[in-house]
């Protein structure tokens, strides 16, 4: 089945430790976005990817770092410089261009404890 | 002002009753528009794209103004099921990522 995949669904750490959270997508989408939504409010940008080996800050990147090696993957590191982790993470992935609509994965509720 | 405006709610609406949310974009120059739906700690699904000319699927409508800046879309005969957060999303112009709105939640009660 094509689609974008989450791993985990639910993760728990503890404050201070830095954590990755995968996505990975068979769509053959060149772009690749990772958000983070907090209860009861709307989607934030943390990063984008448009290309391998590129990709770009959005409105929230502080405390978080990605990497795009390969076009179907796209790994968010959460470190502990992040003052508020926990949260709902969802990565979607798209068509170049941004004209076009985005598709997301299950998403990865994190927890720091 | 917000690059994209939606009404939070929520609608409390009876089955059966149709609906309407508006949502409105700042960047008159923004080209490509949508409705995604989010149910409750789900990941947003797309619902409909939405054209210049408008755009129907069964009882969904969805319509662009160009010259207002707003897009809406039009629910009739709402189900329990169409209980959901209706978010507005809106392409700026450029290589750019989609914006999209908060959400206008929508409950449907029966």
């Amino acid at each position: 089945d094509g689609g974008i995949t989450q791993s985990p669904k639910y993760l728990f750490r503890k404050e201070g430790q830095n954590v990755t959270l995968s996505c990975e997508q068979n769509l053959n989408h060149d772009a690749m976005y990772w958000y983070r939504q907090d209860p009861g409010q709307g989607l934030r940008l943390i990063y984008y990817s448009q290309i391998v080996n590129d990709f770009q800050k959005g409105d929230i990147a502080e405390g978080y770092s990605v990497s795009r090696e390969k076009k179907e993957s796209f790994p968010l590191t959460v470190t502990s410089a992040q003052k508020n982790p926990t949260a709902f993470y969802l990565c979607a992935s798209g068509l170049a261009g941004g004209l076009d609509e985005q598709f997301f994965g299950p998403g990865t509720r994190l927890t720091v404890l | 002002r917000k690059e994209v405006e939606q009404d939070p709610g929520p609608f409390n609406v009876p089955e059966g009753a149709t609906v309407a949310f508006n949502c409105t974009y700042s960047n008159s120059a923004s080209q490509s528009f949508f409705w995604y739906r989010q149910d409750c700690r789900k990941e947003p699904k797309l619902l409909m794209s939405v054209y210049s000319s408008g755009n129907e699927d069964g009882r969904f409508t969805a319509q662009l103004n160009r010259a207002s800046q707003y897009i809406s879309l039009l629910i009739r005969d709402s189900k329990l099921s169409d209980s959901a957060t209706y978010l507005c999303v809106v392409t700026p112009p450029g290589n750019t990522p989609l914006v999209f709105g908060k959400g206008t939640r929508l409950s449907v009660i029966a």
